[in-house]
Order: C-alpha cells, then structure tokens, then sequence
C-alpha cells in the first residue's frame, strides 16, 4: 500500500510562476524524498529532508515537512517549460524499503 | 560513471513466455530495488536486496524473481510472463538505507 499521497494529482501553470505540491503520510518517518520524473524517463532525486529538519533549499525548490501533520510541501520558484514532469514523494515506510505516492503532474506552459 | 543502466529498453513477450530483465550498477552500492511503474499509481516495489546474497520481497513479488551474486548486478526474472505484468520497470540503487535512490532508465515490457 501506499504511504505517501501527492496532492494534487495535477497542476498547469504559466511559465515564471510558482508551483506548490503536497504529500500526506500515514506513519512516522525518518527522512521523505522528492523526485521528478520527465516523460519516459527514470526518476531523478530531488531533495532528501529527515525528520529532524523544517524546510529545506535546492535552487529553486523549496521543501518543508511537519512531522505533527504528516506532511511536506514541495515549492518550485520561477517555473521553466524544462519543470514539465511529475513529481513524486517518497517515505521510509519501514527498513529497507521506500513508499512512493501515486504523484503529481505538472505542466508548465509557455 | 554509467550510474544504473537497464537492459532491454523494450521488450514485447507472449503469455507464459520468461525472461530476465538485467540491472547493473556501478556505483558499488549495496542496496538495489525492483519497482514496477503502472498509469496513474507510483513505484511499486517488487523484490530489494541489501547487499550480495540477500534479497528480500517488496510489495508485489509474484511472478518474479531476483537473485543478487555480485554486488553490481541485480537481475529480475519473470518466470511465465502475464498480461498483468504489462508494465515499466525500474531499477534503483542506493548507498545507505532508505538514502538517495539512482534509477535506471527503465524498461517497458507487454505481454500479450
């Protein structure tokens, strides 16, 4: 089953603008991953934040987690036509192994 | 580094047919995953492996097989291939536990 839930499953927005989406988990984490996904391609880590972190920077993105809500947000700054591709979160369920969610698609439009 | 390369890219079989499915890293990690990527569902994990000689199943292991005899390869077997399994399929690796993952490209497989 899966433990993370992306939020929404879809968002279309204009070039230069902000994109923000969310994931919901179910139980106690020790870190929760994003990753990105073009068109038929493999996914490509994002940012890693551990349970003992608040908000995270890489470049343009922007992560935060609250653990007493079970869930992160990931913010894209300045979107680019290059941003168009699904994102997906990913949470240590348990040893070993990570749950992805289902994921959200983003399209960015020129 | 070639990271984690996957062959075949494609690869169409009939129903009951086998075949292997080959994933090799050269990163010298110790944890490798199969996952299976379905429209509009995230990556399913199939069989893992922690290290040369252990594997373990993921959540979707029937109809698969995994062995791991080196550290860098980590091939998954289908044994009689089922439309049901009609799917992409991903192979990652990663240094630590549960830490950054690097998938491979991936590979498309039908089974008609």
């Amino acid at each position: 089953s899966q433990q993370g839930e992306e939020d929404p499953q879809a968002l279309s927005i204009q070039e230069g603008e902000n994109a923000t989406m969310n994931c919901s988990y179910k139980t106690s984490i020790n870190n929760l991953q994003w990753y990105r996904q073009n068109s038929g391609r493999g996914l490509v880590h994002l940012i890693l934040i551990r349970s003992n972190e608040r908000e995270k920077h890489s470049g343009r993105l922007r992560v935060t987690l609250d653990t007493s809500k079970k869930s992160s947000s990931l913010l894209i700054t300045a979107s680019r036509a290059a941003d168009t591709a699904s994102y997906f979160c990913a949470t240590d369920a348990d040893d070993y192994k990570l749950s992805f969610g289902a994921g959200t698609t983003v399209t960015v439009r020129a | 580094n070639a990271g984690v390369t996957q062959t075949p890219k494609f690869q169409v079989l009939k129903t009951g047919q086998s075949m292997t499915l080959q994933c090799a890293q050269d990163m010298n990690h110790e944890y490798m995953s199969w996952y299976r990527q379905d429209p509009g569902m995230g990556l399913r994990l199939i069989h893992y492996s922690v290290g040369a000689g252990i594997t373990d199943q993921g959540e979707v292991p029937n109809g698969y097989n995994v062995s791991r005899s080196t550290t860098e390869d980590f091939p998954l077997r289908l044994l009689s291939a089922a439309p049901s399994q009609t799917s992409v399929y991903f192979c990652a690796s990663n240094r630590e536990l549960t830490d950054t993952q690097y998938f491979g490209p991936g590979t498309r497989l039908t089974v008609l």
